[in-house]
């Protein structure tokens, strides 16, 4: 069946240090695969998304990278910043539009 | 550009009643998405439609939930009778379709079930 698996659940890390998050796949059909940061109380909110064609995409302190071959991709964050602390979800499409969520990563950037 | 509307913003009832949810989506959205997410979960996606069409409600409770988008446009979701367990921020999301997955979640509506 259609499942997002996602690690850690909760991350701690300094600030100015990397972060990593990973999700795994269960249909080699998915051709999708979205991050999004959910600050307290607030919607989801999409930060970076990355298609089945690429192995990498970078927008700025973000990146994502995708192994097709193990279905599983990671969102990359370095040089953490406070305003970083949020739930992080990785989805995937499962080649049909329907985005299917991961349980979700706290991330809590230590000043 | 107008983002996804949602409302209301809070409900709370007692269990046992009935309660519906709005959303509008972005302008010329194809794909409406009703997602329910409990606190500390992920979201889980309700029921997904492809302009007035269902595409998959293959986990919204047929029992106590509906949803619909008559016109291909807004989008409306009931739940009747409520129950203690369907406390949880129901999130409207929408995308362009065709192709296109990059969905737009709305503010969503916090729902608290006495």
């Amino acid at each position: 069946g259609e499942n997002v698996e996602q690690h850690p659940s909760t991350l701690s890390v300094q600030e100015g240090d990397s972060a990593v998050i990973k999700c795994t796949y269960s249909d080699s059909a998915s051709n999708y695969f979205p991050w999004y940061k959910q600050e307290l109380g607030k919607r989801p909110q999409l930060i970076i998304d990355i298609r089945s064609n690429v192995g990498e995409k970078k927008d700025q302190r973000i990146a994502v990278t995708l192994n097709k071959t193990a279905k599983h991709f990671s969102l990359h964050i370095t040089e953490t910043q406070p305003e970083d602390s949020a739930v992080y979800f990785c989805a995937s499409n499962f080649g049909n539009e329907k985005l299917t969520f991961g349980t979700g990563t706290r991330l809590t950037i230590i000043p | 550009e107008a983002g996804v509307a949602q409302s209301p913003r809070y409900k709370i009832i007692e269990k046992r009643q009935s309660v519906a949810f709005w959303c509008n989506p972005i302008s010329g959205h194809a794909t409406l998405y009703w997602y329910q997410q409990i606190l500390g979960q992920g979201p889980k996606l309700l029921i997904q439609f492809q302009n007035n069409g269902v595409v998959d409600d293959s986990q919204l409770p047929k029992d106590r939930f509906s949803a619909e988008r008559l016109k291909g446009v807004d989008s409306t979701l009931k739940i009747q009778p409520a129950k203690l367990e369907d406390s949880a921020v129901y999130l409207c999301a929408s995308s362009l379709g065709a192709g296109n997955t990059e969905a737009f979640f709305g503010q969503g509506t916090r729902l608290t079930v006495v």
